[in-house]
């Protein structure tokens, strides 16, 4: 089983709607949480750390639910430049530190 | 700050052939990290480092080596490639901000052939 997991998508909607992303997380040492994004052909660029009580940022909003090892993140008005492939990160804090992605969650917007 | 360099962008090898991808920092970050991405498949981590002199493996190893002389530098070497090495290969490195939040910065990758 794959430490970050997450849907594959494609997920593809309209302009204007809310979408949202989870992605569940399977070692208990886990303890940072992170959304990137990577457009075609790029680097990953960090879109927002992921904290407890949950966060917001403009449109996105991020949770973690650590009881069920899941983080979610929630796209509001989407816009045609939201279109990239979403990826959750997590740090795990073990006899050593190491950052694992997830395989990443494609989402399209059409006008 | 040049942020995170990675050489070369491109590369073309053949089977057996050895070569080393280089990475450098400028941001005094501790942490490094290689990373190889196919389609379909995200992500994988290859080698990590906490600090000069500190290596240790990641999710996919096999294959690679690397080195941790300094700060700055990290590099991947691949001793033997294989057509199963080609790959999109990016390198990473991050520091714990003041708040713990830590943000990791990506060199622009290196694209990888091997024939």
């Amino acid at each position: 089983r794959k430490e970050v997991e997450q849907d594959p998508g494609p997920f593809n909607v309209p302009e204007g709607a809310t979408v949202a992303f989870n992605c569940t997380y399977s070692n208990s040492a886990s303890q940072s949480f992170f959304w990137y994004r990577q457009d075609c052909r790029k680097e990953p660029k960090l879109l927002m750390s992921v904290y407890s009580s949950g966060n917001e940022d403009g449109r996105f909003t991020a949770q973690l639910n650590r009881a069920s090892q899941y983080i979610s993140l929630l796209i509001r008005d989407s816009k045609l430049s939201d279109s990239a492939t979403y990826l959750c990160v997590v740090r795990v804090y073990s006899s050593a530190s190491k950052i694992i992605f997830g395989s990443g969650t494609r989402l399209s917007i059409r006008p | 700050n040049a942020g995170v360099t990675q050489t070369p962008k491109f590369q073309v090898l053949k089977t057996g052939q050895s070569m080393t991808l280089q990475c450098a920092q400028d941001m005094n970050h501790e942490y490094m990290s290689w990373y190889r991405q196919d389609p379909g498949m995200g992500l994988r981590l290859i080698h990590y480092s906490v600090g000069a002199g500190i290596t240790d493996q990641g999710e996919v190893p096999n294959g690679y080596n690397v080195s941790r002389s300094t700060t700055e530098d990290f590099p991947l070497r691949l001793l033997s490639a294989a057509p199963s090495q080609t790959s999109v290969y990016f390198c990473a490195s991050s520091y714990s901000g003041a708040s713990g939040e830590e943000t990791q910065y990506f060199g622009p990758g290196t694209r990888l052939l091997v024939l």
